[in-house]
């Protein structure tokens, strides 16, 4: 079945430092969604990607989607406190319409 | 505006007890889905519906049925409970396919 992988599983950094996760599916994806959770809580949606190599901005956030729609990544510039949390990438399965997430990343922020 | 409702927020269960985690959604959404959170393996999809009176498997759906007689609620249940399924379950709902997931509050279950 389709898996979604996702590395790293833990980031510690400074505050102010950049972060990056990377997420790998096994199989071509219709497209691929961002979510963050904050200790204690629930996913929350951040960001949709369906176009081939495409590049979206949120202010620091910057969400990439491969070529091939099989891979994508999303990068922090200059973290901050707030950014603390578990970034989730999910991938809709073009034949099933599931959506199957990855491992997801934890960031943690020392200020 | 509810978005997605969950209960119980905390659950303790003794081994082979059985128990239905509700969830219930006021958007009108057709799909729902179930998932368990444990650490180090992210979400994993339980149990899906498409639609009132269509569910179908995920990726773990052993031990756990679920079904969907109206839109707005689709209940798990937990048949005989087991220590493996000690864990955090979030139910999740779309309004159509490939659009953002809004996600319940959560439930934290643990079997003793």
């Amino acid at each position: 079945g389709q898996q979604v992988m996702q590395i790293p599983q833990y980031q510690h950094v400074q505050e102010g430092e950049d972060f990056t996760t990377y997420c790998n599916s096994s199989t071509t994806l219709s497209n691929i969604q961002w979510y963050k959770q904050r200790p204690g809580g629930h996913p929350v949606f951040l960001i949709q990607l369906v176009k081939s190599g495409e590049v979206k901005k949120q202010k620091r956030l910057t969400f990439q989607f491969g070529e091939a729609k099989k891979n994508s990544s999303l990068h922090i510039t200059a973290t901050q406190t707030t950014d603390v949390g578990t970034y989730f990438c999910a991938g809709v399965s073009s034949n099933t319409g599931k959506l199957i997430f990855g491992q997801g990343t934890t960031l943690q922020v020392k200020p | 505006n509810a978005g997605v409702t969950q209960t119980p927020k905390f659950q303790v269960l003794k081994t082979g007890q059985s128990m239905t985690l509700q969830c219930a959604q006021d958007m009108n959404h057709e799909y729902m889905s179930w998932y368990r959170q444990d650490p180090g393996m992210g979400l994993r999809l339980i149990h899906y519906s498409v639609g009132a009176g269509i569910t179908d498997q995920g990726e773990v759906p052993n031990g756990y049925n679920v079904s969907r007689s109206t839109t707005e609620d689709f209940p798990l249940r937990l048949l005989s409970a087991a220590p493996s399924q000690t864990s955090v379950y979030f139910c999740a709902s779309l309004g159509r396919l490939n659009t953002e997931a809004f996600f319940g509050q959560g439930t934290r279950l643990t079997v003793v």
